[in-house]
This record gives structure tokens, C-alpha cells and sequence, in this order.
């Protein structure tokens, strides 16, 4: 079973156009977050929901949005994709964020081509 | 001329040696230091887990050591088997900012039979 997927897999889009991510995770999981790694492997937080409310918003263009359904779900949605946007990004899920240190599961990423 | 690409540290071990992979850590006030593995293609897995308070961890084949005083982390394989080839992150978090992982630059680890 899948514990965190992320769809599509691979993303190859045109500079200027609107695109969305999608992810889903079955742990029971309340916070989910995004992340970009970048050509040189650098893994960076994006954005971190805990049930379906903002907790993490890093400094991001507002071109990204994310957006939680449920607390199942996060999906990622971009807009006037830029070159620049291009990297993997993935998905992952932890436990209630609270005093201590909870493992996050990651999803297998999704490659993003802007041309 | 300017290269271009990838360019992780690298760590180059003979299947069956021991493999020790080093971070550094500016951040005094982190509580959590965590070890993570990313095969090819794949998201990054967790490893290994260490409080701030703790010197040494050990899991299976796996050994985490905290120095403190030099701010700095290593991530110890036994018996490194080509399975073990990935990059490796070491990452830090407070509890003051619940699960928000800050990651270090990646290592990458080749294990030659």
C-alpha cells in the first residue's frame, strides 16, 4: 500500500502556463507539506498544513498555492509557471505537530519541466 | 570553464567497509537532528533520529554521534552494502516548531561492489 502518493509523476509544461500537483497519504496523517528540491539535491520547505489549515508558509512566490480538501490531501496548484520552477517536488506527512520531533514520510516526488 | 550540474559531496566505499557521513549544524537551539536516505528517483526515507541531548544512537547498522561542541553530526553504516548507494541528508528541527525540517546539503554515497 501506498503511504504517500503524489500525481503526476512527471510534469512537462510550457513557460506562462497553470498547472496542479496533486497528493494524497493514507497514514491517518492531520499535517502534510510541501517541499522543492532543486538540481542540486537542496530539499527546502515550502508550505505545511496541519488539518487543513496553514501552519508553514515559507517565503514562496504567490504564484504557488496550496490547498487542503482534507486533511488526506494537499495538493500543490501553480500558476504563470516560470523556468525557474523547474525542480521535484514532493510531498510528505507526519503526525500532529506538537513538542516533539515527529517523522515525515515523503511521497516519490513529481519532476517539474517548465520549457 | 563554469561547471555545471550536481555537486553533492561525494563518499566513494567498498561494499563491506564502514561508511561515515559528516554534517555540520549551525543551529544551537535544534532539539531533533534526523538522518534521511533518497535512492535514485525515490523521496527522501528517514534513517535515524537524535535529541540534543543525547551523544550517540545506534539503530540497525546504523550509528548517529552528536558533538555539541563542535556542532557536528555523523551518520556511521556497518557493513555498507550497495543498497546503502544514495544521497543522505542530514536535517535539524525545534519543538518549538513542531515537525518543520530544515535540511543540509545532501551526500552522496556510492557503494562499489
Amino acid at each position: 500500500d501506498t503511504a504517500v502518493s503524489q500525481t503526476p509523476k512527471y510534469l512537462v509544461t510550457q513557460m506562462g502556463n497553470d498547472k496542479s500537483i496533486k497528493c494524497e497519504q493514507n497514514l491517518g496523517h492531520d499535517t502534510m507539506y510541501w517541499y522543492k528540491q532543486d538540481s542540486k539535491k537542496f530539499l527546502k520547505i515550502m508550505f505545511s498544513y496541519n488539518n487543513k489549515e496553514l501552519i508553514i508558509n515559507e517565503t514562496v512566490p504567490n504564484r504557488f498555492s496550496p490547498k487542503s480538501p482534507d486533511k488526506a490531501h494537499l495538493n500543490l496548484h501553480i500558476n504563470s509557471l516560470e523556468l525557474g520552477d523547474s525542480a521535484v517536488y514532493f510531498c510528505a506527512s507526519s503526525q500532529v505537530p506538537g513538542t516533539s520531533y515527529n517523522e515525515q514520510f515523503f511521497g516519490p516526488g513529481t519532476r517539474l519541466t517548465v520549457l | 570553464g563554469e561547471s555545471v550540474g550536481l555537486h553533492l559531496p561525494t563518499l566513494s566505499v567498498q561494499e563491506g567497509d564502514n561508511s561515515i557521513i559528516n554534517c555540520a549544524y549551525s543551529n544551537s537551539a535544534s532539539d531533533y537532528f534526523i538522518w534521511y536516505k533518497q535512492e535514485s528517483g525515490k523521496g527522501p526515507q528517514f534513517i535515524i533520529d537524535i535529541r540534543s541531548n543525547m551523544d550517540k544512537r545506534q539503530g540497525q547498522r546504523v550509528t548517529v554521534l552528536l558533538n555539541k561542541t563542535v556542532k557536528h553530526l555523523s551518520l556511521q553504516i556497518a557493513a555498507t552494502q550497495p543498497g546503502d548507494s544514495a544521497v543522505y541528508f542530514c536535517a535539524d528541527a525545534r519543538e518549538t516548531s513542531g515537525s518543520r525540517l530544515t535540511f543540509g546539503e545532501g551526500t552522496q554515497l556510492t557503494v562499489n561492489p
